[in-house]
């Protein structure tokens, strides 16, 4: 199986700060990687999916970036509705992994 | 709008058995593959199984392999997870989640609320 790894696992960050995630594969998965925000209690959201492509309704300060197995979500200015946890999926595999979350928080 | 909606969750026995549901409504079923994700509390997430648009392709997680058993009912725009000789370690929240396209490549953009499954004696 393909192992994710991301890094931090957690930040303290304040609102308007510029906040990088990053997404490491086990092995390349060009561009098949996916990074969903999960609020407590809520299921899921796609935010972006192969690297970069950003999905409707979804803010531009929100961006992706990378292929092979490095990878890269950014946040340009961060805003009080983006404190939440960030999750890397590669969708490479018929097995799909996830990584183990970034949880960002109010500094 | 694509909308999922869980069923089944609950209290099962370990060794025990329990059946999810997923109610799609929205957009056309039979067209896209379909996803259980599970989230044990307090973790993170963990893909479980898969199936294909037609139901003929089935795809699980190493850790239930065996266990579980995916299908779908297109008529009826449901898909369910059989879950047999449930474990302490199968405890979690139980998602549904659509393919965003029809190739399969499980990029999920439409998911269910989640259903609670608690395995204890």
């Amino acid at each position: 199986d393909i192992q994710m790894t991301q890094s931090p696992s957690s930040l303290s960050a304040s609102v308007r700060d510029r906040v990088t995630i990053s997404c490491r594969a086990s092995q390349t998965i060009a561009t098949y990687l996916n990074w969903y925000q999960q609020k407590p209690g809520k299921a899921p959201k796609l935010l972006i999916s192969a690297a970069s492509s950003l999905q409707g309704g979804v803010p531009s300060r929100f961006s992706g970036s990378g292929s092979g197995t490095e990878f890269t979500l950014t946040i340009s200015s961060l805003q009080p509705e983006d404190f939440a946890t960030y999750y890397c999926q590669e969708s490479y595999s018929t097995s799909p992994t996830f990584g183990q979350g970034t949880k960002v928080e109010i500094k | 709008e694509a909308q999922l909606l869980e069923s089944g969750g609950g209290l099962g026995q370990p060794g025990g058995s329990l059946r999810l549901s997923c109610a799609a409504s929205g957009f056309t079923f039979s067209s896209y593959d379909m996803n259980w994700v599970r989230q044990a509390p307090g973790g993170g997430l963990e893909w479980v199984s898969a199936v294909s648009g037609s139901g003929f392709k089935t795809y699980y997680a190493d850790s239930v392999k065996g266990r579980f058993t995916i299908s779908r009912d297109n008529s009826n725009h449901t898909v369910h997870l059989q879950m047999n000789s449930l474990r302490a370690e199968d405890t979690a929240v139980y998602y549904c989640a659509k393919d965003i396209g029809t190739y399969g490549d499980s990029t999920m953009d439409v998911w269910g609320q989640g259903t609670t499954v608690t395995v204890s004696s």
